[in-house]
């Protein structure tokens, strides 16, 4: 089947670091970039990051630089996002994307950051 | 700076026809898009990217209600035969060399 599959997300306090998983099957991973993206409570969907096909370029929307760190494994057909220092307003789903036009999404995962 | 612009709402009645509006920023509306659909309780979904030609290829399993056209730098997104199960927040975006860009998305009720 082919899907994205996402996992990772949690309850972290303001300051604390979680790691996001996207587990692909179904397609050629190492043929696709990948985004994080985002969508806060009642909220629009926000892109975070990217990640090239072999991962040499990474690009993150301003809020999360130095913060957040995109990587993947092509053997382990995964992307991962390294989130440190979280925030209050880091507190969404994330969701897992395939290709700079989003042709395919995972089911997503779900950040609270609380005290 | 790449920008999207949609309306945050719109409707139309069951069995009708809508047509949503992606406006793209000066300087940009040579820019492709894509049309994604989230319902509630449910992930988003991708519904078609749509070329500056007006040329567009859609998701798998996405009905031939769906389909886009361009004039300028609009972009839009129809849907015909309005069923009850369209009524959700429907996001265009659009990528540039170091960036991707959601609109703010357009609610769509179907009355």
């Amino acid at each position: 089947e082919v899907q994205l599959l996402e996992s990772g997300g949690g309850l972290v306090q303001p300051g604390g670091s979680l790691r996001l998983s996207c587990a692909a099957s179904g397609f050629s991973f190492s043929d696709f970039e990948f985004n994080w993206v985002r969508q806060a409570p009642g909220k629009g969907l926000e892109w975070v990051s990217f990640i090239a096909s072999y991962g040499t370029t990474v690009f993150y929307t301003d809020s999360v630089k130095g913060r957040f760190t995109i990587s993947r494994d092509n053997a382990k057909n995964s992307v991962y996002l390294q989130m440190n220092n979280l925030r209050a307003e880091d507190s969404a789903i994330y969701y897992c994307a395939r290709e700079a036009w989003v042709d395919m999404w995972g089911q997503g995962t779900m950040v609270t950051v609380s005290s | 700076q790449l920008v999207l612009t949609q309306s945050p709402s719109a409707s139309a009645s069951l069995g009708a026809s809508v047509k949503l509006t992606c406006t793209l920023s000066s300087g940009h509306s040579n820019y492709a898009i894509a049309w994604h659909q989230l319902r509630p309780e449910r992930g988003p979904r991708y519904l078609m990217k749509l070329d500056s030609d007006g040329s567009h290829s859609k998701g798998d399993g996405i009905p031939d209600r769906f389909s886009g056209s361009t004039s300028g730098a609009d972009r839009y997104l129809t849907i015909s035969s309005l069923q009850s199960e369209d009524e959700a927040d429907y996001y265009c975006q659009t990528w540039g060399t170091d960036i991707r860009v959601f609109g703010g998305g357009t609610k769509l009720t179907v009355l």
